[in-house]
């Protein structure tokens, strides 16, 4: 039963063009949601988040859209850039109770920027 | 600051040998999490820490065990090592709070052969 989705495995973009990954949840208790960055080799690295309070959130070129009607969320990125190549992962948390931060996360989409 | 720190990075091991994945923080965080991912997947949980003396149980706990006798060290047990366990695995902190990011280690890529 897979509560996060990233339904597309991978994403090819030009340089500064945009790049936009989606992500699905099944989960109805899930209310906050993150969105990281793992390069070849590392951990993944946490890029920018958002609480069901919210419908947007934005932080340099990274903007992050929460439809909670749907249950999609989606993350931005303008211009796209070579460095942005990487594994984007969408993971989600219930805030609250014993949740204690745990995260479920979606499959992974591979970014690919080209000069 | 280190972060977060995983030792080994690489490891080989036969089917039925036992090892313990270290991982050490020193950003003073209260819950620890360790989460394997396996090809073409997403992190599932394997078991989380949320402070020293407390443990439970993640998503996929069989085959593993853990113990948290310091806020710093979160140590992960393979018992009788088995092929399904070959994975990357990744030690991860966060900070006690209702909206929590987690701080990943740079992983441990176990091979079980």
């Amino acid at each position: 039963d897979q509560q996060v989705k990233q339904n597309s495995p991978s994403l090819s973009v030009q340089e500064g063009r945009i790049s936009i990954l989606n992500c699905d949840y099944t989960n109805s208790m899930f209310d906050y949601f993150l969105w990281y960055k793992k390069y070849p080799a590392e951990g993944p690295t946490f890029l920018i988040s958002i609480s069901s309070i919210k419908d947007k959130n934005e932080d340099g070129r990274f903007t992050v859209f929460l439809n909670k009607s749907a249950k999609h969320l989606s993350l931005h990125i303008v211009p796209s850039q070579p460095g942005d190549s990487a594994v984007y992962f969408c993971a989600a948390s219930s805030a609250g109770g014993t949740s204690y931060g745990k995260l479920t996360f979606g499959q992974g989409t591979i970014l690919t920027v080209h000069p | 600051n280190a972060g977060v720190t995983q030792t080994p990075k690489f490891r080989i091991l036969k089917i039925g040998q036992s090892m313990t994945l270290q991982c050490t923080q020193d950003m003073n965080h209260n819950y620890m999490y360790w989460y394997r991912q396996d090809p073409g997947m997403g992190l599932k949980l394997i078991y989380y820490s949320v402070g020293a003396g407390i443990t439970d149980k993640g998503e996929v706990p069989n085959g593993y065990n853990v113990s948290r006798s310091t806020t710093e060290d979160f140590p992960l047990r393979l018992e009788l090592a088995a092929p399904s366990q070959t994975s990357v695995y990744f030690c991860a902190t966060g900070w006690t709070g209702r909206y929590t990011e987690a701080f990943f280690g740079q992983g441990t890529r176990l091979t079980v052969v």
